[in-house]
């Protein structure tokens, strides 16, 4: 149990469009799911923590209008990339948790989408 | 202010023998902790979490990880290491605010 997926797993746009990626839990209702953005070899950075039905909050530097990011459901979550550069080339992770913001609970991350910006 | 320490960005070791990944932590509250597992472009696995009641807690893949309060250590270990162990491990905090603070990771090389 405690599965996420996400799509696509790998995507390639051109610079100034914009991409989205999903990001589901599969077998659980996810209160909560957060987007991470990973540079090479080094460690998860929380771009934003968002709850079904509100609007995300995203972390210090991180531009709300660049990487929006919708919490439709409870199983859905997307992040655009809008006018995509290629310094917005990176891995990034989605996770997906029961528990509220502010309490504590287990993070379950999905596979991971590798974004190339040409 | 909580943080995360990982004592080694790399760990080699031959496998058959034992794996000691080391983590410390700093945290204002009773903190959960957890360690992750990545594989080459993957994302992360649990491998374990300690929420406040055991303190030697068990994982998957014969991982096991003790908490010491007084030394504020989440240290990962296993008996004996596989190649497919090879990966890069996070220790991760959660304070209390489920948000997680990841440690920079520790990159386990496994030598046949």
């Amino acid at each position: 149990g405690a599965v996420v997926s996400q799509h696509p797993s790998r995507v390639i746009c051109k610079s100034g469009t914009s991409v989205k990626i999903e990001c589901r839990s599969l077998d659980f209702q996810a209160t909560t799911m957060f987007w991470y953005r990973q540079f090479p070899k080094k460690s998860l950075m929380l771009m934003a923590t968002s709850n079904e039905g509100s609007k995300a909050t995203y972390e210090q530097g991180v531009e709300k209008d660049k990487f929006l990011i919708n919490h439709a459901s409870l199983t859905l979550s997307t992040l655009t990339v809008t006018s995509a550069h290629p310094e917005d080339s990176s891995f990034y992770i989605c996770s997906a948790g029961k528990g509220l913001a502010g309490g504590t609970d287990t993070q379950y991350f999905g596979p991971g989408t590798r974004l190339t910006v040409l | 202010a909580q943080s995360v320490t990982q004592l080694d960005s790399h760990v080699s070791v031959s496998e058959g023998t034992p794996v000691l990944l080391r983590c410390n932590y700093s945290s204002s509250y009773s903190p959960s902790l957890f360690w992750y597992v990545q594989h080459p472009n993957k994302g992360l696995q649990l491998l374990l979490k300690y929420t406040s009641a055991a303190t030697l807690v068990k994982g998957i893949n014969g991982f096991e990880a003790e908490f010491k309060k007084s030394e504020t250590s989440f240290h990962l270990t296993k008996p004996s290491a596989h190649m497919s162990d090879a990966a890069e491990y996070f220790c991760v905090v959660d304070p209390g605010t489920y948000k997680y603070i990841f440690g920079t990771g520790t990159r386990l090389k496994v030598l046949a």
